[in-house]
């Protein structure tokens, strides 16, 4: 079974842009969460979508969204970039059995670089 | 809130040395308990997981972590590192909703 995968693996942005990221989760996945990894913060949870809609949100401002497709793909987007937003973004999905026990996956990540 | 502490930043051992990385979480619910580990230039990858059961959960690569409930506490232990399993390790905390709460990672470095 395919993993998660995320496109694109590499982005170069300058201030004030905005960008898109994509994900796809595990076939069957129905779960996707967003993370973003930063050397000075670590992972810090973003937001959570099930069916379509967001389920979790973590302590980010408005400045970076999200939204879940019917197929459970994944896209997140930060407007107004900022120098501060430079980044791995990861992708992770689950099967979201309803048990509470489900594991989350990790694609390989966007790496944002904001100029 | 929910925290995830893991005290020790770099970790630097010798080949056939023992390994233990601590974690301690704060969360008074029942939680579900994850390590992770992200090889150079790999993604994340699971290593081990706990939710109900034997305290004592064994992983991949011959980890193996136990869960102390008393102390809030979910330590990784490998009896002999090898150089392969130098990485970055990542302690994280299901407590419901689909949200891991992570650690700040340990490095840990294996001189051959």
């Amino acid at each position: 079974k395919a993993g998660v995968t995320q496109t694109p693996r590499y982005l170069i942005k300058t201030r004030g842009q905005q960008v898109t990221l994509s994900c796809s989760p595990i076939s069957g996945h129905r779960s996707v969460s967003w993370y973003q990894q930063t050397p000075g913060q670590g992972l810090q949870f973003l937001f959570e979508y099930f069916s379509e809609t967001q389920r979790n949100k973590g302590n980010f401002p408005g400045r970076f969204s999200g939204r879940q497709f019917s197929n459970s793909r994944s896209e997140m987007n930060v407007s107004t970039l900022e120098l501060g937003d430079s980044a791995l973004y990861l992708c992770a999905s689950s099967l979201d059995s309803g048990s509470g026990t489900d594991t989350q996956y990790f694609g390989p990540g966007t790496r944002l670089t904001v100029l | 809130a929910q925290s995830v502490s893991q005290h020790n930043h770099h970790v630097i051992l010798s080949e056939a040395a023992s390994l233990e990385l601590g974690c301690n979480y704060s969360y008074g619910g029942t939680v579900n308990l994850f390590w992770y580990v992200q090889y150079p230039g790999q993604h994340l990858q699971l290593l081990l997981k706990y939710f109900s059961g034997d305290p004592l959960v064994k992983g991949i690569k011959g980890f193996e972590a136990e869960f102390i409930k008393s102390k809030f506490s979910f330590n990784l232990r490998k009896p002999s590192v090898q150089w392969s399993d130098t990485a970055e390790y990542f302690c994280a905390v299901l407590p419901g909703a689909n949200n891991l709460f992570f650690g700040t990672g340990t490095r840990l470095t294996v001189i051959p």
